[in-house]
């Protein structure tokens, strides 16, 4: 089962940010949060991922809560080619298994 | 690098009839896992392998189902025989040093089993 919860849909206005949030309550100390997307009719990609501290590479952010209980993924300026399931993933570095929950349905619209 | 490479993309075949679905992960790589996709059960994780060895296949459905990985450049998942509740999308992935590292995934196959 997945360690995550994410609301089913969101909308986004282009040009603005989108925060997409994730509550993973049962977190252990050794686990990370992933962040993954797919957009229609592909393969899911990487965005990100972080432990305890906030991280922020060419794609998006990663805001996670001092009690690491939740997470934010921020997309500063969202496009059109945004639009995609985001799925927020928690794992340690020695399980195996990348279990994806249903994820967020993010909707940018111009 | 083309990135990971899956063959064929689309195939539609009869129940009973066997299907091979091929990948090539991407050069360097030296894990490989075999992932399903349908709408009622989201994306699911069947096999992982790394060094060209299986470690976790509890994610096989059945018997029917069958992964080999002969060489670091290529694998192959089976199905036989295939039943029309196989149909779904198959994604193959590779990543660097296990399943902690990302994860780049194929384009996907999408099977039709009739």
């Amino acid at each position: 089962d997945a360690k995550t919860t994410q609301p089913p849909s969101m909308d986004c206005a282009e040009g603005r940010a989108a925060n997409l949030p994730c509550n993973h309550s049962t977190i252990s100390g050794n686990e990370y949060v992933y962040w993954y997307r797919q957009i229609h009719s592909q393969g899911p990609q990487y965005i990100i991922h972080g432990l305890k501290n906030n991280e922020t590479n060419e794609m998006a952010s990663l805001i996670i809560t001092e009690d690491r209980k939740s997470s934010t993924l921020i997309l500063p300026h969202a496009t059109l080619r945004d639009t995609a399931v985001y799925y927020c993933i928690v794992r340690d570095n020695y399980g195996q298994n990348f279990v994806f929950g249903p994820g967020t349905r993010l909707s940018v619209l111009p | 690098d083309a990135g990971v490479i899956q063959s064929p993309r689309h195939e539609v075949t009869e129940m009973g009839q066997e299907v091979t679905l091929r990948c090539k992960p991407i050069s360097g790589h030296n894990s490989l896992f075999w992932y399903r996709q349908t709408m009622m059960r989201g994306l699911e994780l069947l096999i992982y392998f790394n060094n060209n060895v299986p470690i976790d296949d509890s994610g096989m459905p059945e018997d029917r189902f069958s992964a080999k990985m002969p060489n670091a450049s290529f694998s192959t998942l089976k199905i036989q025989p295939s039943e029309p509740r196989d149909s779904a999308v198959y994604f193959c992935a590779s990543s660097l040093r296990g399943a902690a590292n990302e994860q780049f995934f194929g384009p996907g196959t999408r099977l039709t089993v009739l």
